[in-house]
């Protein structure tokens, strides 16, 4: 089955980047979904195709993916920004809808 | 607004069986596949089961198979899942998920319903 790898933590000062990678073998040929989801609530789509932002979300999150790496970018940290992040793709071997281990954003 | 209220949770003991709903509203229900996503306490997101808009095609996690049953009631705008057979490791809050029509994320969710399974 098809494995996502995220760095457990990432801690970022208010106004920084924090940038959240998403590791998975030929990852650049799948499209990746990213998720945030803050303490005792619902996950909330950040972005969809590798970069696209639902409405809503501030222009502050971009993403990009190539090769066996995608990367989730929030720009101006705000301190509400803190919460877990994980990416997601479809895979046709295994488990379709995969998750990736989530990362722990601290600002 | 989409809205998805999923309820049924509760304690279960290994082995019972156990059935949760969403109940949702502010969309066209029966054009969205849709989908349960669960979450063990302190632990990530692990996907479970999918079923097409008209109910006619399932899959489900391997950790899964065999034990769970996705369904829907589009009449009634509501998604089920059936678990059987539970065991420890099930415990969870379980989440539903919407899925827009041929793209491959989840643009909408629910609160959230707590199975603890435990003797």
């Amino acid at each position: 089955s098809y494995v996502l790898t995220q760095p457990p933590s990432v801690s970022v000062a208010p106004g920084q980047t924090a940038r959240i990678t998403c590791e998975g073998s030929d990852i650049g040929e799948k499209t990746v979904h990213w998720y945030q989801q803050k303490p005792g609530q619902a996950p909330v789509l950040v972005l969809y195709d590798d970069r696209d932002r639902p409405s809503g979300i501030p222009d502050r999150f971009s993403g990009s993916n190539s090769g066996n790496t995608a990367t989730l970018t929030i720009n101006r940290v705000e301190v509400g920004d803190g919460a877990d992040y994980y990416c997601q793709v479809w895979d046709n071997s295994g488990d379709p809808y995969v998750f990736g281990t989530g990362t722990q954003v601290t600002v | 607004q989409v809205h998805l209220v999923e309820s049924g949770g509760g304690v279960v003991q290994p082995g019972k069986s156990l059935r949760v709903s969403c109940a949702a509203s502010g969309f066209s229900f029966s054009s969205f596949p849709l989908h349960w996503v669960r979450q063990a306490p302190g632990k990530g997101l692990e996907w479970v089961a999918l079923i097409s808009y008209n109910g006619k095609y399932e899959v489900y996690a391997d950790s899964v198979k065999g034990r769970f049953t996705i369904s829907r009631d589009n009449s009634k705008n509501t998604l089920f899942l059936q678990m059987n057979s539970l065991r420890p490791e099930d415990t969870a809050v379980y989440y539903c998920a919407r899925q827009p029509s041929g793209l491959s994320h989840f643009d909408s969710w629910g609160q959230g319903t707590l199975v603890t399974v435990s003797s």
